[in-house]
């Protein structure tokens, strides 16, 4: 199984101010057919089921705010958040869906400071 | 609007089998495939299989292949996971998911609300 890892495990940004989030894969999710990484974020809020942020590493779900970005290629990834908000207060998870089964990682939790 | 609507909390004991479903609603039911997700509390999301509406194949993780089975009823537009011979460990909230673009290899872009299994004596 690929082994997804988030880093860190929790995170305290002041409002406005730039939240990064870290996710390695233990191997690559870079499909070379589709030239595209199997990589998704999604955000979880306290008793609600996860949300879809970002897939293809970097392309951003209808809807989501434009605060929210993706990077990464490989088995290096990033999901940053450009000014924080309250209303980002939550869970974020990575996921790989390049190969069964998907794996999560372990979850980031992003508080305010 | 686009939802799935899961079935509600269940308590059962140890050794018995839980079947939870799953309703689409506000697309095509057979034009995405739906994934089964479990959170147990305080770990990370687990992938327990997909199920392809379109032809009924279905994709099983290792972990579970013994246990769980998926169904659906199409005319319902609705699909199902059982679990069988619980053990506490299985105590966790039930997601079902919908796949982004149709595809195994696909993000999850519809979620469920959940539902909370409890196993206990």
């Amino acid at each position: 199984d690929i082994v997804m890892t988030q880093s860190p495990d929790s995170l305290a940004v002041s409002l406005g101010e730039r939240a990064t989030i870290n996710c390695k894969s233990s191997q690559s999710i870079l499909y070379s057919s589709n030239k595209k990484n199997h990589l998704a974020w999604y955000q979880q809020k306290a008793g609600q089921p996860p949300k879809l942020l970002i897939y293809w590493a970097s392309t951003r779900e209808s809807g989501v705010p434009d605060r929210f970005s993706g990077s990464g290629s490989g088995t290096d990834f990033t999901l940053t958040i450009s000014s924080l908000q309250a209303e980002d207060v939550a869970v974020y998870y990575c996921q790989q869906y390049y190969n069964t089964p998907h794996t999560f990682g372990q979850g980031t939790k992003l508080e305010i400071k | 609007q686009v939802q799935l609507v899961q079935s509600g909390a269940e308590v059962k004991k140890p050794g018995a089998s839980v079947k939870v479903s799953c309703k689409a609603s506000g697309y095509t039911f057979s034009t995405y495939g739906i994934h089964w997700v479990r959170q147990a509390p305080g770990q990370r999301l687990e992938w327990m299989g997909w199920i392809n509406t379109g032809d009924n194949n279905r994709e099983y993780s290792q972990k579970f292949r013994d246990r769980v089975t998926f169904n659906m009823d199409t005319s319902a537009s609705t699909a199902y996971m059982a679990l069988s011979s619980l053990r506490s460990e299985d105590s966790a909230v039930y997601y079902c998911a919908r796949d982004l673009l149709n595809g195994i290899h696909d993000a999850f872009d519809i979620w469920g609300h959940g539902t909370e299994v409890t196993v206990s004596s």
